[in-house]
């Protein structure tokens, strides 16, 4: 697609409950990235993918998340049992290769648990 | 320590001045240096990007690094009330050859008429 795709854009969920969240990937990208930004902080990193591996998810905050990419596309990023805390906008990027640093995001998607 | 700190402002300046954003970081070994621009509601969007000491121009952008220092600053000449939004410093953390960007909590500057 001509940019990074996310969504749901918004989704308000119950504690306890599970989300999955999805990100599509610049056509061609083969590095994508999950970021998190809690309101007013920058971004945190979650997890990189260099096609369908990811070889660093030093990020992921705790067992309850996890991510999986289908070949050099779609993405999906869940969190199981979510909390409070979880609430935050989880951005998508993507970029050419694994070596060009240089991102692209998506319009992220906003999680808010009650 | 923060990893990578900014002021978070907000910084206020009248249209036609210039705007001074500062970063420092902590990573020596980091070697890619970046500003984005993120309006409210809205993406992060790439601005500069800088890899080696000295100042980089892109427009009314000018991007300024200090390795010995650990400081990156961006420059926004001739500022313009569309030039209001948070302006994040990215450094690519340290020995890593991906995209993996640790980010300070940006700065609201605002562009006054």
């Amino acid at each position: 697609g001509a940019g990074v795709s996310q969504s749901p854009s918004n989704k308000v969920t119950e504690k306890g409950k599970d989300v999955e969240l999805r990100c599509d990937p610049i056509s061609g990208h083969t590095a994508l990235y999950w970021y998190r930004q809690r309101l007013g902080q920058g971004l945190e990193f979650l997890i990189y993918f260099q096609g369908n591996s990811a070889p660093d998810k030093s990020g992921l905050p705790s067992d309850r998340f996890s991510a999986e990419r289908t070949g050099e596309s779609v993405s999906t990023l869940t969190i199981q049992r979510t909390q409070q805390e979880d609430s935050a906008v989880y951005l998508c990027a993507s970029s050419l290769t694994g070596g060009a640093n240089v991102l692209t995001f998506g319009a992220g998607s906003r999680l808010t648990v009650l | 320590q923060k990893e990578v700190e900014q002021n978070s402002g907000p910084l206020s300046v009248p249209e036609g001045a210039i705007a001074s954003l500062n970063c420092t970081y902590s990573d020596r070994v980091s070697q890619s240096f970046f500003w984005y621009r993120q309006y409210s509601g809205k993406s992060p969007e790439l601005i500069m990007s800088i890899y080696s000491n000295g100042d980089k121009e892109d427009g009314r952008f000018t991007a300024q690094l200090n390795k010995a220092s650990q400081y990156v600053s961006l420059l926004i000449r001739d500022s313009q009330p569309s030039d209001s939004a948070t302006y994040l410093c990215a450094v690519v953390a340290g020995g890593t050859s991906y995209g993996k960007l640790t980010f300070g909590q940006g700065t609201i500057l605002t562009v006054h008429p």
